[in-house]
């Protein structure tokens, strides 16, 4: 199985600054066809199902506001959050879709300072 | 738009087996990738499995022995079985739909999903 580790496990940051998440995988996700990684980001708000943001490790989902985006490549990749808002408060994840089983990571819970 | 919703009943006894199904609307369930996936309360997210329409199945080999994922497209239904279910089976059950394409990329629509407890 490809293990996904996220860092850190929590993170508290002020309204309108960056907010960065790091996720590590124990094996490469980048699928050589395309060159494309596999990694997908999700947002799950309290009480709420998880919610796509981004796929292919960078590209954002129709209707996700631009200051969320996704880099890296290979085991490693960043989803990084440019001007937090109040709404963003949530737990994220990073998942591979490399290989079954399909595995996500612990999640980052993500707090306003 | 995409929406799916899971029912199923909320208590099961242990050893028992526990039984969701997955009703879509606003598409039909053809030509797309299916999965299962389950969230202890409090825990993060542990895929369980998909189905093809053509009924095709990948397990997560954790649950494999246990796990039965099946799919009626005439009811535009998904369902799930678990056996053998004990108090670590407790969760939150979603249902999510991958984007389309030839294969079971990332989870595009989810279900609001439905909260299983294992309990006597």
């Amino acid at each position: 199985d490809i293990v996904m580790t996220q860092s850190p496990d929590s993170l508290a940051v002020s309204l309108g600054e960056r907010a960065t998440i790091n996720c590590k995988s124990s094996r490469t996700v980048l699928y050589s066809s395309n060159n494309l990684n596999r990694i997908a980001w999700y947002r799950q708000r309290p009480g709420q199902p998880p919610k796509l943001l981004i796929y292919w490790a960078s590209t954002r989902e129709s209707g996700v506001p631009d200051r969320f985006s996704g880099s890296g490549s290979g085991t490693d990749f960043t989803l990084t959050i440019s001007s937090l808002q109040a709404e963003d408060v949530a737990v994220y994840y990073c998942q591979q879709y490399y290989s079954t089983p399909h595995t996500f990571g612990q999640g980052t819970k993500l707090e306003i300072k | 738009q995409v929406q799916l919703q899971e029912s199923g009943p909320g208590l099961v006894k242990p050893s028992e087996t526990l039984s969701l199904t997955c009703t879509v609307s606003g598409d039909s369930i053809s030509s797309y990738y299916w999965s299962w996936i389950r969230q202890p309360p409090g825990k993060g997210l542990e895929w369980i499995g998909y189905i093809y329409t053509s009924g095709s199945t990948n397990y997560n080999p954790s649950l494999e022995s246990r796990v039965t994922i099946s799919i009626d497209t005439s009811k535009n239904q998904l369902s799930l079985k678990l056996s053998s279910v004990t108090a670590a089976d407790t969760a939150v059950y979603y249902c999510a739909r991958h984007s389309d394409g030839w294969f079971p990329y990332w989870l595009q629509y989810w279900g609001q999903g439905a909260l299983v407890t294992v309990s006597s």
